[in-house]
């Protein structure tokens, strides 16, 4: 899988859009960003992936660059439970069940 | 659904002690996770299983640690001997397909003294 980089920590107000970048610039062709999420105490969840094209789900939207080095998770209004850290992960989709969690983005929601 | 359960949620034990932690995955899901998380090495794939046969067990620390998915809906994940250095949080995760997004389950905070 292809090396992820994130910046350690990130702040970010309620209500504003969280902007969590990712870069990943060894990227396979084959290989799609997945993003998951650790609150506190918790486990990890999965939160969206995507291959090339944008993505939107309920809780957040994939922004993916035309070269796919480098991709940002938004989180449209963040409110204080969006506090986590936030994993972007290279990830082989067909034939590869690895998840390779790095160290993150420590995400801090202020009221 | 009531998503990956995990057993227990807390457990305590003394160096030498087996430890077994269980996990009931979401119905209908067909790969099944252990991940081991510590301060120092982070959250670190030990093993996981496709339609209940063992695939890849090149986390698995050392001979002490065991896992079995006797069926579909239960695995479990043994320590034996326990040590100190086994203190982790331990979670469980399914997927509903190969390659497809994993769903945890709470975690097994494990504190061996």
């Amino acid at each position: 899988d292809a090396k992820t980089t994130q910046p350690p920590s990130m702040d970010c107000a309620e209500g504003r859009a969280a902007n969590l970048p990712c870069n990943h610039s060894t990227i396979s062709g084959n290989e799609y960003v997945y993003w998951y999420r650790q609150i506190h105490s918790q486990g990890p969840q999965y939160i969206i992936h995507g291959l090339k094209n944008n993505e939107t789900n309920e809780m957040a939207s994939l922004i993916i660059t035309e070269d796919r080095k480098s991709s940002t998770l938004i989180l449209p209004h963040a409110t204080l439970r969006d506090t986590a850290v936030y994993y972007c992960i290279a990830r082989g989709h067909f034939g590869n069940e690895k998840l390779t969690f790095g160290t993150g983005t420590r995400l801090t929601i202020i009221p | 659904d009531a998503g990956v359960i995990q057993s227990p949620r807390h457990e305590v034990t003394e160096m030498g002690q087996e430890v077994t932690l269980r996990c009931k995955p979401i119905s209908g899901h067909n790969s099944l996770f252990w991940y081991r998380q510590t301060m120092m090495r982070g959250l670190e794939l030990l093993i996981y299983f496709n339609n209940n046969v063992p695939i890849d067990d090149s986390g698995m620390p050392e001979d002490r640690f065991s896992a079995k998915m006797p069926n579909a809906s239960f695995s479990t994940l043994k320590i034996q001997p326990s040590e100190p250095r086994d203190s982790a949080v331990y979670f469980c995760a399914s997927s509903p397909r190969t390659g497809e997004e994993q769903y945890f389950g709470p975690g097994t905070r494990l504190t061996v003294t």
